[in-house]
């Protein structure tokens, strides 16, 4: 079946314009995760659903960032008033649900924010 | 909070060689997962090898396995007859209860021809 996928692969945004990122996680997977991946470095916890309940979000850096996942399927996450600190890859991953699944991640979506 | 860290920001191995990549964590869990992630310049985060901490065998997948050192929180990667395709970054992650996956630097790794 088809993988994680994101969209826009690449996103160009004006300091202070708004962006929508989306996320389709695979099919029948209940758990969905976004990450913010610096260039260089590691992926980062951002939040975390489980069907359309946001379990957690403490890895939002800050309340510019927002995710949803209304029918518990894809999952968009905002960001407001977008700063130049905002740019990097944002990563999804899904996972089937069971506690200690493995999450399979999306190619990314490559957020510049000039 | 756990850390995971890869001391090793970039590593070179000869094509058909063997070469093993570093990862230690610390945490004060006694269930856990591990898991080596590779990540080539397309981005795509691919699952290469994953260990469940209560396993005192080390997992193996074809060319990969690890090096599970539970008391010494130690989760090494060893690559073996090292293909040109295995050059990429590769992350090692650390996950619990938590759900969240907690990542490493990272190790570029170089396949030389």
């Amino acid at each position: 079946g088809a993988g994680v996928s994101q969209s826009p692969r690449y996103k160009v945004a004006k300091r202070g314009q708004d962006v929508a990122l989306r996320c389709d996680p695979i099919s029948g997977h209940v758990s969905l995760f976004w990450y913010q991946q610096a260039l260089g470095q590691g992926p980062e916890f951002l939040t975390y659903f489980q069907n359309e309940a946001q379990l957690d979000k403490s890895g939002l850096p800050s309340d510019r960032f927002f995710a949803e996942r209304p029918e518990g399927s894809v999952s968009t996450l905002k960001i407001q008033r977008t700063q130049q600190e905002d740019s990097a890859v944002y990563l999804c991953a899904s996972s089937s649900g069971g506690v200690q699944e493995t999450q399979y991640f999306g190619p990314g979506t490559r957020l510049l924010v000039l | 909070a756990q850390t995971v860290t890869q001391s090793q920001p970039e590593m070179s191995v000869q094509e058909a060689e063997t070469v093993t990549l570093s990862c230690t964590y610390d945490t004060s869990e006694s269930d856990y997962y591990l898991f080596w992630y590779k990540q080539p310049p397309s981005r795509q985060m691919i699952l290469v090898i994953r260990q469940e901490a209560y396993k005192q065998q080390n997992a193996t997948e074809n060319r990969f396995s690890v090096n599970f050192q539970k008391a010494a929180k130690s989760f090494s990667l060893k690559i073996s007859d090292s293909q040109l395709g295995d050059a990429a970054m590769y992350f090692c992650a650390y996950n619990n209860a938590g759900n969240m996956l907690t990542f490493g630097g990272g190790t570029r790794l170089m396949v030389k021809p």
